[in-house]
């Protein structure tokens, strides 16, 4: 069964530094979503891409994240610097429709769990 | 208000008993819904998804929605140890793609 794949799985660093976190999704998915979960909290989304195009950063604090998926594929996402509050878990999801596919299902990633120091 | 609103529990019942998982939501206009379950330290996965009013079943779980309440729960019938995880509520409003989720609920089934 495909899967959708993320690392690293655990990162500790030290505040101000850079991090990043890359996701492959389920081949063939022409969405991918990143979501931020903080212990204790749903996750909420971060950034959506359709292919390649952002269609919803309105959450992505721009001024130290940032997102891509240059060929519609894999997807980066970067810190910097990193803050304190920056600790949780970063989740990737992919689903196979475009925007507006009722009811499709996202399939998520096994996370990386950021600590930073 | 939040979009999607749980009772963060924790929740406890016994080994075999019957589990009820409550979720609410704002927007009226929402129409999916989605249950996932949450190991400790895991990702979410994903559990029953519901579109119309009334009851879907799935093997030990059933989902129910009732679209006027706002108001989405998921039972969870003879319910095992292994079924202790938080279980999150997602929604899916109509002009976004993405989703909303509740705190989750937190779940002990007692051996």
């Amino acid at each position: 069964e495909a899967e959708v794949a993320q690392s690293p799985r655990y990162k500790i660093t030290e505040k101000s530094q850079a991090v990043a976190f890359w996701c492959d999704p389920i081949s063939g998915h022409a969405t991918l979503y990143w979501y931020r979960q903080i212990l204790g909290q749903g996750p909420e989304l971060l950034v959506q891409f359709q292919d390649e195009s952002v269609v919803d950063d309105s959450q992505l604090p721009k001024d130290r994240f940032s997102a891509e998926r240059l060929k519609g594929v894999d997807s980066t996402l970067k810190i910097q610097p990193a803050e304190l509050g920056d600790s949780a878990m970063y989740l990737c999801a992919s689903s196979r429709t475009p925007r507006g596919g009722f009811g499709e299902t996202q399939y998520f990633g096994p996370g990386t769990r950021l600590l930073v120091l | 208000q939040k979009e999607v609103e749980q009772n963060s529990g924790p929740l406890s019942v016994p080994e075999g008993a019957i589990a009820s998982l409550n979720c609410t939501y704002s927007d009226r206009g929402s129409q999916s819904f989605f249950w996932y379950r949450q190991y400790s330290g895991k990702s979410p996965e994903l559990i029953m998804s519901i579109y119309s009013n009334g009851d879907k079943e799935d093997g030990r779980f059933t989902a129910q929605l009732n679209k006027a309440s706002q108001y989405v729960s998921l039972l969870i019938r003879d319910s095992q140890p292994s079924d202790s995880a938080t279980y999150l509520c997602a929604v899916k409003k109509m002009e976004a793609n993405n989703l909303f989720f509740g705190t989750g609920t937190r779940l002990t089934v007692i051996p």
